[in-house]
């Protein structure tokens, strides 16, 4: 089974932190991408890397940066926590050599900035 | 305008009801077109993957497609309370487009005993 996990459930920030969220995947996956979830809204792309070192950024970029140093991780960056990033993060891969390039989501990190 | 438009819900409805899920769309170029599943607390996992018009059916779902009225639809039938969940659609360009794809907002469905 493929997994994409995140490495925190929930996580509580003071306004001004530095933010680390880490995603793993074990599929050997090219694609992989952040995106955030709020009410109301629905999926928004922050960004995404198609590989290694590689970065495009979304829809949502700003105040947000990544890192992908080795191809099964891809960790999204906040440089200074504002409430307004409270959210829902979801991580997901993919593979362009899969038939339907179907994204495979981790469980999400529910972050609280205070 | 967004580009994939979706009525967010709640849909309740009685257990063993037809449901109909909807999205509506305005750029031509799509031509693939998913329905993920979402749990509470949880995330998306691809349920159905169509390309271009037509029908598809799996089990007790059947995704729907037309393009010359940019709207697409997903079928459960028989519907369950393990179907209580909120349901996105999303579509991508074809060959030569971005192979990210374009969510809607999600519908929350409610499917009680």
């Amino acid at each position: 089974d493929v997994k994409v996990t995140q490495s925190s459930r929930y996580l509580v920030k003071r306004t001004g932190e530095k933010v680390f969220l880490e995603c793993v995947q074990d599929m050997d996956h090219e694609n992989m991408f952040w995106y955030r979830q709020d009410p109301g809204l629905g999926l928004r792309l922050i960004y995404f890397s198609y590989d290694v070192k590689m970065k495009e950024k979304g829809d949502i970029p700003e105040g947000y940066s990544v890192s992908r140093e080795k191809k099964e991780r891809f960790s999204l960056i906040l440089e200074s926590a504002s409430t307004n990033q409270t959210s829902m993060y979801l991580c997901a891969s993919s593979s362009p050599r899969g038939s339907d390039e179907k994204l495979f989501f981790g469980s999400g990190t529910q972050l609280s900035v205070l | 305008q967004k580009e994939v438009e979706q009525d967010p819900g709640p849909l309740s409805v009685p257990e063993g009801a037809i449901v109909s899920l909807n999205c509506t769309y305005s750029n031509s170029a799509f031509q693939y077109f998913m329905w993920y599943r979402q749990y509470s607390r949880k995330g998306p996992e691809l349920l159905m993957y169509t390309y271009s018009s037509g029908n598809k059916e799996d089990g007790r779902f059947t995704a729907q497609v037309d393009k010359s009225s940019k709207y697409i639809s997903l079928f459960i039938r028989d519907s369950q309370p393990s179907d209580s969940a909120t349901y996105l659609c999303a579509m991508r360009k074809g060959s030569g487009g971005s192979y990210i794809p374009t969510f809607g907002r999600g519908t929350s469905l409610i499917v009680h005993p």
